[in-house]
């Protein structure tokens, strides 16, 4: 594919459950971006990685939040002990121009 | 990077041209305008981006202003399908130097 692909597009879980999300950015891309998106906001920023380098994770909101990118192309965020608060859009980006659709969650 | 300040929301008539405005007074010699654009659930979409001259492309025009503290998106000949949330945003252009911060954007709704 020619863009850059998230999975699953939504999905749903139970408060205290773990999740994780993956991204496949465009083949080559050097950068990668994880933001959060609240209803009605605009996206906020999660982590950085440069290739398999997470270089900044300033934006992650708790511990509860990983991100890994081991081979510098698919990213996976994952979010432990899911809270209320986590329900958001979560996109990610490749050189930082390139964003794909995003992953839904709701957290009920 | 430097904060931006855009209009909430604005209307078009299809057809015509949409003009965005920005604020960005604080913005750094270094420091790029970006826009992008959000339709509805999905993923933000780059437009075009510059540093003191006006660009264009397939898109969109970006007119900035000669002390650069502002600058306008236009979309010619908006058609409904660019109904969307948009976004100006300043940062340091180039490889990856860090993340892109959006604000709120603009909901530009084209209307028939």
């Amino acid at each position: 594919g020619a863009g850059v692909s998230q999975s699953p597009r939504y999905k749903v879980a139970k408060r205290g459950q773990d999740v994780a999300l993956r991204c496949d950015p465009i083949s080559g891309h050097v950068s990668l971006f994880w933001y959060q998106q609240a209803l009605g906001q605009g996206p906020e920023f999660l982590t950085y990685f440069q290739n398999e380098a997470q270089l900044d994770k300033s934006g992650l909101p708790s511990d509860r939040f990983f991100a890994e990118r081991p081979e510098g192309s698919v990213s996976t965020l994952k979010i432990q002990r899911t809270q209320q608060e986590d329900s958001a859009v979560y996109l990610c980006a490749s050189s930082e121009q390139f964003f794909g659709p995003g992953t839904r969650l709701t957290v009920l | 990077d430097a904060k931006t300040t855009q209009p909430p929301s604005m209307d078009c008539a299809e057809g015509r041209a949409a003009n965005l405005p920005c604020n960005h007074s604080t913005i750094s010699g270094n420091e790029y305008v970006y826009w992008y654009r959000q339709i509805h659930s999905q993923g933000p979409q780059y437009i075009i981006h510059g540093l003191k001259n006006n660009e264009t492309n397939e898109m969109a025009s970006l007119i900035i202003t000669e002390d650069r503290k502002s600058s306008t998106l236009i979309l010619p000949h908006a058609t409904l399908r660019d109904t969307a949330v948009y976004y100006c945003i300043v940062r340091v252009a180039g490889g990856s130097q860090g993340n892109l911060i959006f604000g709120k954007g603009t909901k530009l709704s084209v209307k028939p």
